[in-house]
């Protein structure tokens, strides 16, 4: 089945105690991206990437690194988690950046950081 | 530089009433459009899509869309709510050439009452 899998689902954590959260996809896309979704603002792209070793800054990357080693694989890293950066978290992937053949989102990772 | 407009953050209906969710875009250049929905604890699917050709399309679990240049608009409708129906939808904008990203609009909660 074709699909984007983030893990974890949940995570609660304390401030400044480094995480990732990873994703991974199968289905060969060359573009994927990062969002953070909060009430009221909708989602907010964080990073992309458009192929391997070629990441760059979405709307609001501060607190936030990415990295892209593997074509399937664009895990999200927060250094030193604050509790503004508690949000629900979706990794994108498509063909393409512009998305005309859809974005394929995975189910969300929940933060909370205290 | 695109943007989306979704009026009304949140829209309730009563089971078996019209849907209506409005979507206004703006953009320089004819766009490519789309309908997402979010159900609870999940991830984004793509509902439809308008690229080219036939300016009413339709989507997943009865749900249409019309694009109207005019209006620069693209409404989601459904004929009969279901209760199966309440979710966040997101209305969302891309150029049909280039490399602009994918651009949501702060999404509608729709809500059915029975």
């Amino acid at each position: 089945e074709a699909q984007v899998t983030q893990n974890p689902r949940y995570l609660i954590t304390v401030t400044g105690k480094k995480l990732t959260v990873t994703c991974s996809q199968n289905m060969n896309h060359e573009y994927m991206s990062w969002y953070r979704q909060d009430p009221g603002l909708g989602l907010r792209q964080i990073y992309y990437s458009m192929n391997v070793e070629v990441t760059d800054k979405g709307d609001v990357p501060e607190g936030y690194k990415v990295s892209r080693k593997e074509k399937r694989n664009f895990p999200l890293i927060l250094e030193s988690p604050s509790p503004n950066q508690t949000s629900l978290y979706f990794c994108a992937s498509s063909p393409t950046r512009r998305g005309d053949y859809g974005y394929t989102f995975g189910s969300g990772t929940r933060l909370t950081v205290v | 530089a695109q943007s989306v407009t979704q009026l009304g953050s949140h829209v309730s209906v009563s089971e078996g009433a019209l849907v209506l969710l409005r979507c206004n875009y703006s953009s320089s250049v004819p766009p490519y459009l789309f309908w997402y929905v979010q159900y609870p604890n999940q991830g984004l699917q793509l509902l439809l899509k308008y690229t080219t050709g036939a300016t009413l399309v339709k989507g997943i679990n009865g749900f249409e869309a019309e694009f109207k240049k005019s209006e620069t608009s693209f409404h989601l409708t459904k004929p009969s709510a279901h209760m199966s129906d309440a979710a966040e939808y997101f209305c969302a904008v891309t150029r049909p050439s280039g490399n602009t990203p994918l651009v949501f609009g702060k999404g509608t909660r729709l809500s059915v009452i029975a």
